[in-house]
């Protein structure tokens, strides 16, 4: 069975352009969730979706940040414009829902530069 | 609220030297313990996981156990094997609380021949 799918495992951009990242979650999982993981620290909740409604966006940077999740399978995280400070590694995960157990895509590591 | 702290890195041990990593936690309900491993430049994997107090997650030679008492969820392995440099993440998940995950900063292992 296949994990959770991300892409791009890396991406390079300069300040204030635009970024988009995707995923593809384990087939069924109605739980989609995006991590924001800096550097020496633990994965912290962006966005979090059951099927396509987005049902905990509250430290999701509404300014610059969004999100979809259309049909409620993939999903999509976009950043626009990005800042030096968006560096850092952009973790997807999903789950059945009700299930404690989340299952996390390899990433995607943003450099801003 | 809901929060995990656990034990700084990084650490260095000799293979085959006993390991334990501190994991203690903050919750409003009846969480979910678990122990995520990332290996460089790898997602997160779920190494293993405790759903009630008085439960043991064991695998791969690593166990914890979720000690309600104490708010404890320490990761311990008998003998270390350099394959098991990563950095390991003791985080919480609680339904209550729509099963956002709440992770620890990590604590980085490093196994030295």
């Amino acid at each position: 069975e296949a994990g959770v799918v991300q892409s791009p495992r890396y991406k390079i951009i300069e300040k204030k352009q635009p970024v988009a990242f995707w995923c593809n979650p384990i087939s069924g999982h109605n739980t989609l969730y995006w991590y924001l993981q800096n550097l020496g620290q633990g994965p912290e909740l962006l966005i979090r979706y059951e099927n396509e409604e987005a049902v905990d966006d509250s430290q999701l940077p509404k300014d610059r940040f969004s999100a979809e999740r259309l049909k409620g399978v993939d999903s999509t995280l976009k950043i626009q414009p990005a800042e030096l400070g968006d560096s850092a590694v952009y973790l997807c995960a999903s789950s059945f829902t009700g299930e404690t157990e989340a299952f996390f895509g390899q990433g995607t590591r943003l450099t801003v530069v | 609220g809901n929060s995990v702290t656990q034990m700084e890195g990084p650490v260095t041990l000799s293979e085959e030297a006993f390991l334990t990593i501190n994991c203690t936690y903050t919750a409003t309900g009846y969480p979910s313990l678990f122990w995520y491993v990332q290996y460089p430049g790898e997602g997160l994997q779920l190494l293993l996981k405790a759903t009630k107090a008085d439960d043991k997650g064991s695998n791969k030679g690593f166990e914890a156990t979720y000690r309600k008492e104490t708010t404890s969820f320490h990761l311990e392995k008998g003998s270390v094997q350099v394959s098991d440099s990563a950095v390991y993440f003791c985080a919480l998940s609680d339904l209550s609380t729509g099963n956002q995950f709440y992770f620890g900063t990590g604590t980085s292992l490093t196994v030295i021949p």
